[in-house]
């Protein structure tokens, strides 16, 4: 059983694309995450929602857009896709109480040509 | 703005060694301190998690530490396998609340050899 499970688990794309990256959770918990791992493996916070609501946008462009149709659910869509783009997308969630580890995806990896 | 991180970069050892992976961070206002091991091509595993009130956590031959006030951790591991061969990322939780935004460092890659 997956506990945070993204799909698909590549994605190649060219210039100017839009895709979107799914992501699910059967934890229960109730706050779900967007990180991104760029080339240099360095891992950053890109949005965190909380029952659906937003509670984290870290100055990440608006071309990217999550979307949570219910707290199970954090789907990432990205408008007219860069070469800067490319990268390890990580969905995460916790359930939201005090000091509970984060569950991660097993990424997604996305090439923009 | 929090930095992390995290000495040696990269570290190899021979199957039994016990081995001390260093993370400092420089803003103490922390919520709590993960440690997580990532596998080549995989998400992370979450290892440990100490809160800002504690000094330590073990889980079986995984000891973690931390010092708020000085800004370190570190994960002590005994007796080490190749299967723990993998990279570790110290990740503290920024603010006072509990956001679940992760600063994370770049890691220490390890590599353990039978």
């Amino acid at each position: 059983d997956t506990a945070v499970s993204q799909t698909p688990k590549y994605l190649v794309t060219q210039m100017g694309n839009d895709k979107s990256i799914k992501c699910e959770q059967n934890l229960g918990h109730d706050t779900m995450y967007w990180y991104k791992q760029d080339s240099k493996k360095f891992l950053k916070i890109m949005f965190s929602y909380n029952n659906k609501e937003l509670i984290i946008n870290e100055t990440v462009p608006n071309r990217f857009s999550p979307k949570s149709p219910d707290k199970a659910h954090l789907n990432l869509h990205i408008n007219s896709l860069e070469l800067g783009d490319s990268a390890v997308y990580f969905c995460a969630s916790s359930q939201n109480t005090d000091n509970s580890p984060l569950h991660f995806g097993n990424g997604t990896r996305l090439t923009v040509t | 703005k929090q930095e992390v991180t995290q000495i040696p970069a990269a570290l190899s050892v021979p199957e039994g060694e016990n081995l001390v992976l260093n993370c400092s961070f420089t803003d103490s206002a922390i919520y709590n301190l993960q440690w997580f091991r990532q596998d080549p091509g995989k998400g992370l595993t979450s290892l440990l998690l100490i809160q800002s009130s504690q000094r330590e956590q073990t889980s079986g031959r995984l000891n973690a530490s931390l010092d708020k006030s000085s800004g370190r951790s570190t994960l002590y591991i005994a007796a080490s396998q190749p299967g723990d061969s993998a990279t570790y990322l110290c990740a503290p939780q920024a603010g006072s609340s509990n956001t679940g935004k992760l600063i994370f460092g770049q890691g220490t890659t390890l590599q353990v050899k039978p």
